[in-house]
Protein backbone atom coordinates (compact mmCIF):
# COMPACT_ATOMS: atom_id res chain seq x y z
CA UNK A 1 0.00 0.00 0.00
CA UNK A 2 1.37 3.17 -0.93
CA UNK A 3 2.62 5.92 2.13
CA UNK A 4 3.15 9.36 1.39
CA UNK A 5 4.61 11.43 4.08
CA UNK A 6 5.18 14.86 4.09
CA UNK A 7 7.88 16.58 6.47
CA UNK A 8 7.16 19.43 8.08
CA UNK A 9 3.41 19.38 9.20
CA UNK A 10 3.65 22.82 9.48
CA UNK A 11 6.09 25.35 8.83
CA UNK A 12 5.71 29.60 9.53
CA UNK A 13 8.17 31.85 7.62
CA UNK A 14 8.63 35.67 7.35
CA UNK A 15 7.51 36.91 4.22
CA UNK A 16 10.04 36.97 1.14
CA UNK A 17 11.61 33.53 2.20
CA UNK A 18 12.00 30.85 0.00
CA UNK A 19 9.73 28.00 1.07
CA UNK A 20 10.90 23.93 0.84
CA UNK A 21 8.07 21.55 1.23
CA UNK A 22 8.85 17.94 0.97
CA UNK A 23 7.55 14.70 -0.05
CA UNK A 24 8.62 10.84 0.16
CA UNK A 25 6.57 7.98 -0.84
CA UNK A 26 7.01 4.09 -0.57
CA UNK A 27 6.19 2.68 -3.73
CA UNK A 28 8.57 4.11 -6.67
CA UNK A 29 5.85 2.60 -9.27
CA UNK A 30 4.08 5.97 -9.43
CA UNK A 31 2.11 7.24 -12.42
CA UNK A 32 2.74 10.83 -11.74
CA UNK A 33 2.62 13.06 -8.62
CA UNK A 34 0.54 16.09 -7.74
CA UNK A 35 0.92 19.36 -5.63
CA UNK A 36 -2.16 20.67 -4.62
CA UNK A 37 -2.69 24.13 -2.29
CA UNK A 38 -6.20 23.54 -0.08
CA UNK A 39 -7.24 27.01 2.34
CA UNK A 40 -9.19 26.02 5.68
CA UNK A 41 -12.36 23.99 4.86
CA UNK A 42 -12.29 24.77 0.91
CA UNK A 43 -11.07 22.50 -1.86
CA UNK A 44 -8.18 21.19 -3.82
CA UNK A 45 -6.71 23.55 -6.23
CA UNK A 46 -3.70 21.89 -8.17
CA UNK A 47 -0.86 23.45 -8.54
CA UNK A 48 1.59 21.20 -10.51
CA UNK A 49 1.42 17.47 -11.77
CA UNK A 50 5.02 16.00 -12.45
CA UNK A 51 4.72 12.93 -15.08
CA UNK A 52 7.12 9.77 -13.49
CA UNK A 53 9.29 10.38 -16.51
CA UNK A 54 10.02 14.17 -15.88
CA UNK A 55 12.49 15.67 -13.17
CA UNK A 56 10.56 18.93 -12.48
CA UNK A 57 7.76 21.55 -13.53
CA UNK A 58 7.85 24.82 -12.75
CA UNK A 59 5.09 27.26 -12.56
CA UNK A 60 5.43 31.00 -11.93
CA UNK A 61 7.17 31.10 -8.15
CA UNK A 62 6.53 27.06 -7.45
CA UNK A 63 8.83 24.68 -8.92
CA UNK A 64 8.34 21.05 -8.39
CA UNK A 65 11.51 18.05 -8.51
CA UNK A 66 10.45 14.51 -8.63
CA UNK A 67 13.14 11.84 -7.63
CA UNK A 68 10.90 8.98 -8.72
CA UNK A 69 14.05 6.47 -7.35
CA UNK A 70 13.92 7.42 -3.93
CA UNK A 71 10.33 8.07 -3.58
CA UNK A 72 10.91 12.09 -3.49
CA UNK A 73 9.53 15.02 -4.21
CA UNK A 74 10.16 18.67 -3.15
CA UNK A 75 7.97 22.05 -3.85
CA UNK A 76 10.05 25.08 -4.18
CA UNK A 77 8.00 28.50 -3.56
CA UNK A 78 9.85 31.21 -4.12
CA UNK A 79 9.99 34.57 -2.86
CA UNK A 80 6.79 33.47 -0.28
CA UNK A 81 3.74 36.07 0.45
CA UNK A 82 1.11 36.28 2.68
CA UNK A 83 -1.67 34.77 0.12
CA UNK A 84 0.89 31.49 -0.41
CA UNK A 85 -0.58 30.86 3.46
CA UNK A 86 -2.26 27.27 2.77
CA UNK A 87 -2.32 23.83 3.50
CA UNK A 88 -0.34 22.21 0.56
CA UNK A 89 -0.58 18.46 -0.03
CA UNK A 90 1.45 15.96 -1.83
CA UNK A 91 -0.49 12.88 -3.75
CA UNK A 92 1.04 10.00 -5.65
CA UNK A 93 -0.78 7.80 -8.57
CA UNK A 94 -0.01 4.27 -8.98
CA UNK A 95 -0.58 2.47 -12.20
CA UNK A 96 -4.86 1.96 -10.48
CA UNK A 97 -5.27 6.39 -11.03
CA UNK A 98 -6.21 6.60 -7.86
CA UNK A 99 -4.65 10.15 -5.98
CA UNK A 100 -3.23 8.84 -2.60
CA UNK A 101 -2.18 12.04 -0.55
CA UNK A 102 0.29 13.37 2.54
CA UNK A 103 -1.28 14.50 5.63
CA UNK A 104 -0.24 17.91 4.01
CA UNK A 105 2.55 20.67 5.44
CA UNK A 106 0.46 23.89 6.63
CA UNK A 107 2.43 26.86 5.89
CA UNK A 108 1.44 30.47 7.30
CA UNK A 109 3.82 33.52 5.87
CA UNK A 110 3.82 36.45 8.11
CA UNK A 111 3.61 39.69 6.88
CA UNK B 1 -12.97 27.04 -18.30
CA UNK B 2 -15.44 24.77 -17.04
CA UNK B 3 -14.71 23.23 -13.51
CA UNK B 4 -16.30 20.29 -11.61
CA UNK B 5 -19.42 21.01 -10.33
CA UNK B 6 -20.96 19.60 -7.06
CA UNK B 7 -24.11 20.07 -5.59
CA UNK B 8 -24.88 20.64 -2.79
CA UNK B 9 -22.65 22.87 -1.19
CA UNK B 10 -23.66 22.27 2.29
CA UNK B 11 -25.55 19.46 3.78
CA UNK B 12 -26.80 18.93 7.04
CA UNK B 13 -28.71 15.19 8.02
CA UNK B 14 -29.52 13.31 11.25
CA UNK B 15 -28.18 10.25 11.94
CA UNK B 16 -29.70 7.41 9.85
CA UNK B 17 -30.87 9.60 6.83
CA UNK B 18 -29.63 9.52 3.33
CA UNK B 19 -28.10 12.05 1.37
CA UNK B 20 -27.22 11.76 -2.47
CA UNK B 21 -24.40 13.86 -3.32
CA UNK B 22 -23.72 14.94 -7.07
CA UNK B 23 -20.72 15.39 -9.79
CA UNK B 24 -20.56 16.77 -12.88
CA UNK B 25 -17.38 16.62 -14.44
CA UNK B 26 -15.59 18.73 -16.85
CA UNK B 27 -16.74 18.22 -20.38
CA UNK B 28 -15.44 15.85 -22.12
CA UNK B 29 -13.65 14.01 -18.85
CA UNK B 30 -14.62 10.74 -18.94
CA UNK B 31 -13.24 8.83 -15.23
CA UNK B 32 -14.74 10.62 -11.75
CA UNK B 33 -13.36 9.96 -8.44
CA UNK B 34 -15.29 10.51 -5.30
CA UNK B 35 -12.96 11.46 -2.10
CA UNK B 36 -14.10 11.65 1.96
CA UNK B 37 -11.69 14.44 3.84
CA UNK B 38 -12.58 14.22 7.44
CA UNK B 39 -12.09 16.82 9.68
CA UNK B 40 -7.89 17.46 9.85
CA UNK B 41 -7.59 14.51 7.77
CA UNK B 42 -6.28 13.98 3.95
CA UNK B 43 -8.46 12.73 1.49
CA UNK B 44 -9.18 9.27 1.27
CA UNK B 45 -10.35 7.39 -1.79
CA UNK B 46 -13.85 6.21 -2.00
CA UNK B 47 -14.43 5.17 -5.40
CA UNK B 48 -14.12 5.86 -9.18
CA UNK B 49 -15.57 5.27 -12.56
CA UNK B 50 -14.39 5.32 -16.31
CA UNK B 51 -16.99 5.23 -18.74
CA UNK B 52 -19.95 4.82 -16.58
CA UNK B 53 -18.56 1.75 -14.76
CA UNK B 54 -16.68 1.00 -11.58
CA UNK B 55 -13.61 1.26 -12.04
CA UNK B 56 -11.65 1.10 -8.65
CA UNK B 57 -12.85 0.89 -4.90
CA UNK B 58 -11.13 1.91 -1.94
CA UNK B 59 -12.60 2.68 1.54
CA UNK B 60 -15.84 3.14 0.93
CA UNK B 61 -18.67 1.82 3.70
CA UNK B 62 -21.09 -0.55 2.43
CA UNK B 63 -23.64 1.86 3.17
CA UNK B 64 -22.64 4.09 0.33
CA UNK B 65 -23.29 3.39 -3.13
CA UNK B 66 -22.42 5.56 -6.33
CA UNK B 67 -22.56 5.18 -10.04
CA UNK B 68 -22.19 7.19 -13.23
CA UNK B 69 -24.49 8.10 -15.81
CA UNK B 70 -24.70 8.37 -19.42
CA UNK B 71 -24.10 12.07 -19.39
CA UNK B 72 -20.91 11.13 -16.91
CA UNK B 73 -22.42 13.09 -14.17
CA UNK B 74 -21.94 10.68 -10.79
CA UNK B 75 -24.01 10.59 -7.64
CA UNK B 76 -22.70 9.39 -4.51
CA UNK B 77 -25.47 8.01 -2.24
CA UNK B 78 -25.39 7.54 1.44
CA UNK B 79 -27.81 5.73 3.68
CA UNK B 80 -28.06 5.15 7.40
CA UNK B 81 -25.68 8.20 8.21
CA UNK B 82 -23.31 8.20 11.47
CA UNK B 83 -22.14 11.17 13.36
CA UNK B 84 -18.22 9.85 11.53
CA UNK B 85 -19.81 10.49 7.66
CA UNK B 86 -19.21 14.26 8.76
CA UNK B 87 -16.51 15.25 6.19
CA UNK B 88 -15.79 17.35 3.61
CA UNK B 89 -16.67 14.89 0.15
CA UNK B 90 -14.40 15.85 -3.11
CA UNK B 91 -15.21 14.88 -6.73
CA UNK B 92 -12.59 14.98 -9.20
CA UNK B 93 -12.17 14.10 -12.48
CA UNK B 94 -9.75 13.78 -15.73
CA UNK B 95 -9.44 13.14 -19.13
CA UNK B 96 -9.63 9.95 -21.39
CA UNK B 97 -6.88 7.89 -20.34
CA UNK B 98 -3.43 8.60 -21.69
CA UNK B 99 -3.33 12.69 -21.31
CA UNK B 100 -1.45 12.30 -17.96
CA UNK B 101 -4.60 11.39 -15.84
CA UNK B 102 -4.31 15.12 -14.21
CA UNK B 103 -7.02 15.25 -11.56
CA UNK B 104 -9.10 18.26 -11.29
CA UNK B 105 -11.29 18.76 -8.12
CA UNK B 106 -14.41 20.06 -7.29
CA UNK B 107 -14.95 22.54 -4.39
CA UNK B 108 -16.54 19.70 -2.22
CA UNK B 109 -19.45 19.01 -0.49
CA UNK B 110 -19.39 19.58 3.36
CA UNK B 111 -21.82 16.79 5.30
CA UNK B 112 -22.75 17.46 8.84
CA UNK B 113 -24.41 14.71 10.70
CA UNK B 114 -25.79 15.66 13.99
Amino acid sequence: KQEVTQIPAALSVPEGENLVLNCSFTDSAIYNLQWFRQDPGKGLTSLLLIQSSQREQTSGRLNASLDKSSGRSTLYIAASQPGDSATYLCAVVTNDYKLSFGAGTTVTVRA
Amino acid sequence: AAGVIQSPRHLIKEKRETATLKCYPIPRHDTVYWYQQGPGQDPQFLISFYEKMQSDKGSIPDRFSAQQFSDYHSELNMSSLELGDSALYFCASSPPLGAYNEQFFGPGTRLTVL
